[in-house]
C-alpha cells in the first residue's frame, strides 16, 4: 500500500532559524495537504497543493510539490515559538475512487527563544 | 457555524469492552472520515463514509465498525478492546476530498484502554 515518509522527525532550532520537512511518497499523488497538531490538540489544515511543480507561500512558510508529484516539503523562514509543533503531510493517491488520506509520521519542532 | 464536534473528548474502557464514538461534521459536509492517531504517529484512516456507506476502508480489522445518519453525522464502534486500542480518535468532515476539498478535523475522543 501507500506510504508516506516524512523527514526528520524531530527538529529543534533557535527562534530566528529556518526549518524544513520534507515528505516523499511511494505512489503518485493527486494532491498533498499539509498540518499543523499542536501538543495535545488536533491536525489543523494549513494548505493543499495540487499541480506538479506549484509552490504556495504563508506568510513566513513556503510550500512546493515536486514536478512528479511524489515529494513535498515545508519550509519556515524565522521560526518564532508559535510555531512549535507537529507537521504532518498526508497525501491522497492519484487515479480513481481512492480517499484515503495517508499521513506521515509528522515532523515535531520545537523552538528556543 | 460549528466545526467538527465529536463526543466524548475522553473515556475509559476496560480490555474486552465496546466503545461508541459519535461525531457532527461541519455544517454543509456529507463525508466523514475516521482516523486512529497513536501517541507520536500520524494519524491512520479507518475509514469514511458518504450518503451513508462506507466509502472506503483502511487496515483495521473487524471491530472497527462505523454508520453515518441521514443527517452526515456518524458513530465509530471499537468491539472487543485490546490495550493497543488505546488512541486519539478523529473524526475530519469535507464535502467530496475527491475533488480536493478541505478536510476538518475535530478535537478528538481520547480513548485509553486498561
Amino acid at each position: 500500500g501507500q506510504q508516506v515518509m516524512q523527514i526528520p522527525q524531530y527538529q529543534h532550532v533557535q527562534e530566528g532559524e529556518d526549518f524544513t520537512t520534507y515528505c516523499n511518497s511511494s505512489t503518485t499523488l493527486s494532491n498533498i495537504q499539509w498540518y499543523k497538531q499542536r501538543p495535545g490538540g488536533h491536525p489543523v489544515f494549513l494548505i493543499q497543493l495540487v499541480k506538479s511543480g506549484e509552490v504556495k507561500k504563508q506568510k513566513r512558510l513556503t510550500f512546493q510539490f515536486g514536478e512528479a508529484k511524489k515529494n513535498s516539503s515545508l519550509h519556515i523562514t524565522a521560526t518564532q515559538t508559535t510555531d512549535v509543533g507537529t507537521y504532518f503531510c498526508a497525501g491522497l493517491p492519484s487515479g480513481g475512487s481512492n480517499y484515503k488520506l495517508t499521513f506521515g509520521k509528522g515532523t515535531l519542532l520545537t523552538v528556543n527563544p | 457555524d460549528a466545526g467538527v464536534t465529536q463526543s466524548p473528548t475522553h473515556l475509559i474502557k476496560t480490555r474486552g469492552q465496546q466503545v461508541t464514538l459519535r461525531c457532527s461534521p461541519k455544517s454543509g459536509h456529507d463525508t466523514v472520515s475516521w482516523y486512529q492517531q497513536a501517541l507520536g504517529q500520524g494519524p491512520q484512516f479507518i475509514f469514511q463514509y458518504y450518503e451513508e456507506e462506507e466509502r472506503q476502508r483502511g487496515n483495521f480489522p473487524d471491530r472497527f465498525s462505523g454508520h453515518q445518519f441521514p443527517n452526515y453525522s456518524s458513530e465509530l464502534n471499537v468491539n472487543a478492546l485490546l490495550l493497543g486500542d488505546s488512541a486519539l480518535y478523529l473524526c475530519a468532515s469535507s464535502l467530496d476530498p475527491g475533488a480536493g476539498n478541505t478536510i476538518y478535523f475535530g478535537e478528538g475522543s481520547w480513548l485509553t484502554v486498561v
